[in-house]
């Protein structure tokens, strides 16, 4: 079964500095998809970044990005400039194709919270 | 960009009674939607995959007559927690896939805090 493992419950950082949210994964899949999502105190979900697996290409977006190794299943995210609003949980995603419900579905890693300081 | 409504946004409830959760697609068909559950400080836990005109998808653990899934449009999913008791008390979480949007993003609700007392 396929896992999503996140080691750092919580974090903090110093506003515009830079922080790495590590993220480790198991599968027997050879394509598939990771995201890495954001959840403020809201609990309104954002997409922050997404990686395909085929890609070898690490994904960016603005202050953040990705180093994706695939080989060792490891998908963790930078954030550089660190700013206020970036204080959240932040959840590692992988996303499979559900045999069952013929759709693709996501599998979220616990979280860790992350707190930028003023 | 894709939108998802979801309804109530927060919901109290007697012990014994029904509530029902609303999943709105705004501005795009989904023929398939997501209902998680997500307890404080935890992960989200999927419990269901809805199908338009066809019945859910629920996980292992998940009592189907409890949480009851309806997908009758396109656009519209609800999830009602029967005969409701505390420990039914939780934070639930629909999203949705735009089709024609990004790939294999799919958009999250604001999520529903249920309390049941």
């Amino acid at each position: 079964a396929q896992t999503v493992t996140q080691s750092q419950p919580e974090m903090s950082v110093q506003e515009a500095e830079t922080v790495t949210l590590s993220c480790t994964y198991d599968t027997s899949e050879n394509n598939y998809y990771l995201f890495w999502y954001k959840q403020p105190p809201s609990r309104q979900m954002i997409l922050v970044i997404r990686q395909e697996a085929y890609k070898q290409q690490n994904a960016t977006e603005n202050r953040f990005s990705v180093n994706f190794q695939k080989a060792a299943k490891s998908f963790s995210l930078k954030i550089s400039d660190s700013q206020l609003g970036d204080t959240a949980m932040y959840f590692c995603a992988f996303m499979k194709h559900s045999v069952t419900s013929g759709t693709y579905k996501y599998i979220f890693g616990t979280g860790t919270r992350l707190k930028v300081l003023a | 960009g894709a939108v998802v409504s979801q309804h109530p946004s927060w919901v109290i409830c007697k012990s014994g009674t029904s509530v029902k959760i609303e999943c709105r697609s705004l501005d795009f068909q989904a023929t398939t939607m997501f209902w998680y559950r997500q307890f404080p400080k935890q992960s989200l836990m999927l419990m269901a995959t809805s199908n338009e005109g066809s019945k859910a998808t629920y996980e292992q653990g998940v009592e189907k007559d409890k949480f009851l899934i309806n997908h009758a449009s396109l656009t519209l999913s609800t999830l009602t927690v029967t005969s409701a008791h505390p420990e039914d008390s939780s934070f639930y979480i629909c999203s949705a896939r735009d089709p024609i949007g990004s790939n294999y993003g799919y958009t999250f609700g604001s999520g529903t805090r249920l309390t049941v007392v």
